[in-house]
């Protein structure tokens, strides 16, 4: 595609329920990253992936976190028994490789009632 | 822990003027620094990016100034325009590692 996409653009939940954030990348890039980004702060570092590998997932807070890459293109992001303090902006970005720059999507904006 | 801190916060410029936006960041690890612009709706854009290499890299009217010794980089926008106005992010990386993003300075170029 021309760029990266994120669905859905926002997403309301309630406390409890599980979600699942969904994100297209750049068409051949081989590294994808996801960010959370609160508001009023710069995006901070959840994720990535190499194709389909997940070498890093130290900036998931928790285990309620997850993410696949499973064929190496699309990812998605899944938070299970969502909290208020989920509520967040998350962006998805891919690059060619680890050392290339970073294309970001328009994100997801969640928010946990 | 932020590893890297930015300011000002926010920052309002007349047409014309020069805006300045400074980072400055602990990791001596970092080997690239690039700036984001962010407008309302969209994600981050790289506008702009350095290597520890060089002390002042400029596209157009964009420059990044890079001091190793003291651990800082700046961005100064040049005659700034009110097409400028949005958020500027600084980052820093480590060679094949996530970037790691300022809090961000909202910008306001004023007609």
């Amino acid at each position: 595609g021309a760029g990266v996409s994120q669905s859905p653009r926002y997403k309301v939940t309630k406390r409890g329920q599980d979600v699942t954030l969904r994100c297209d990348p750049i068409s051949s890039h081989a590294t994808l990253y996801w960010y959370q980004q609160a508001l009023g702060q710069g995006p901070e570092f959840l994720t990535y992936f190499n194709y389909e590998a997940q070498p890093d997932k130290s900036g998931l807070p928790s285990d309620r976190f997850s993410a696949e890459r499973p064929e190496g293109s699309i990812s998605t992001l899944t938070i299970q028994r969502t909290e208020q303090r989920d509520s967040a902006m998350y962006r998805c970005a891919s690059s060619p490789g680890q050392v290339n720059e970073q294309f970001f999507g328009p994100g997801t904006r969640l928010t946990v009632l | 822990q932020q590893q890297v801190k930015q300011s000002p916060q926010s920052l309002i410029v007349q047409k014309g003027g020069i805006s300045i936006i400074n980072c400055a960041y602990e990791n001596t690890a970092f080997d690239y620094f690039p700036w984001y612009q962010q407008f309302p709706g969209k994600g981050p854009a790289l506008l702009i990016a350095i290597r520890p290499d060089v002390s002042e890299k400029k596209e157009g009217r964009f420059t990044i100034s890079f001091n190793k010794s003291a651990k800082q980089f700046s961005l100064h926008i040049m005659d700034s325009q009110p097409g400028d106005s949005a958020t500027y992010f600084c980052a820093a990386r480590s060679s094949g590692y996530a970037l790691n993003f300022g809090k961000g300075t909202s910008l306001l170029v004023t007609p």
